[in-house]
């Protein structure tokens, strides 16, 4: 059972236009996330996160929001850019613990059309 | 620079055997992590540990073992039960939530091939 959803496999958007990529979880224990973005046959790069005590989390273009209510995060991306094409996956982890595990989504792949 | 490292990049197996890939962190962090990347399934956790001498399954463990005889060090070793070994694998480490948690820190993979 996938506790980390990314029902979108891909998005196209125009360059400069706002990218919005969403992310569902129904484990009601998860309480921080992250985003992370990666290029064909790199690693994972860290992008954004946002702990659940917050709704929204700012850094340059890159905006998380946490709907807690829905289950629901979305990563915004404004303006964006042709370098923005990647595969981004959302990651869900339980603190607290001592497991720190991150859950991940199976991604989506944001084209970045010039 | 403190980072993890992945070896080699690229790996070519001939069926039944076995092979190793290196996993390397000197970023001090407590725990560390394979993946296995297939398109369209995501990120899957084949193996992870904690601490040293001590590691767990994840959800897809068959067909591989791994070791943790040093803080650094995961290699993970991909044997002949693995019934279908060509992917992407990726090595990730991460700090404990004591000291502030950053999520995980990624290599940049090692792509196996199976010929």
């Amino acid at each position: 059972d996938q506790q980390v959803k990314q029902n979108s496999p891909s998005l196209s958007v125009q360059e400069g236009r706002i990218s919005i990529l969403n992310c569902d979880y129904t484990n009601s224990m998860f309480d921080y996330f992250l985003w992370y973005k990666k290029y064909p046959a790199e690693g994972p790069t860290f992008l954004i996160s946002i702990s659940s005590i917050k709704d929204k989390n700012e850094d340059g273009r890159f905006t998380v929001f946490l709907n807690k209510s829905a289950k629901h995060l979305s990563l915004h991306i404004v303006p964006s850019q042709p370098g923005d094409s990647a595969v981004y996956f959302c990651a869900a982890s339980v603190s607290g613990g001592s497991n720190y595990k991150l859950t991940f989504g199976k991604g989506t792949l944001l084209t970045v059309n010039p | 620079d403190g980072g993890i490292t992945q070896s080699p990049k690229y790996l070519f197996r001939k069926e039944g055997q076995n092979v190793t890939l290196s996993c390397e962190q000197n970023l001090n962090h407590d725990a560390m992590y394979w993946y296995r990347q297939d398109p369209g399934q995501g990120l899957r956790l084949i193996y992870y540990s904690q601490i040293v001498n001590d590691f767990q399954k994840g959800d897809i463990a068959e067909g591989y073992s791994v070791s943790r005889e040093k803080k650094e060090s995961f290699p993970l070793t991909v044997t002949s039960a693995q019934k279908n070994p060509t992917a992407f694998y990726l090595c990730a480490s991460s700090n404990s939530r004591g000291q502030g948690y950053y999520g995980y820190t990624f290599g940049s993979g090692t792509r196996l091939t199976v010929v």
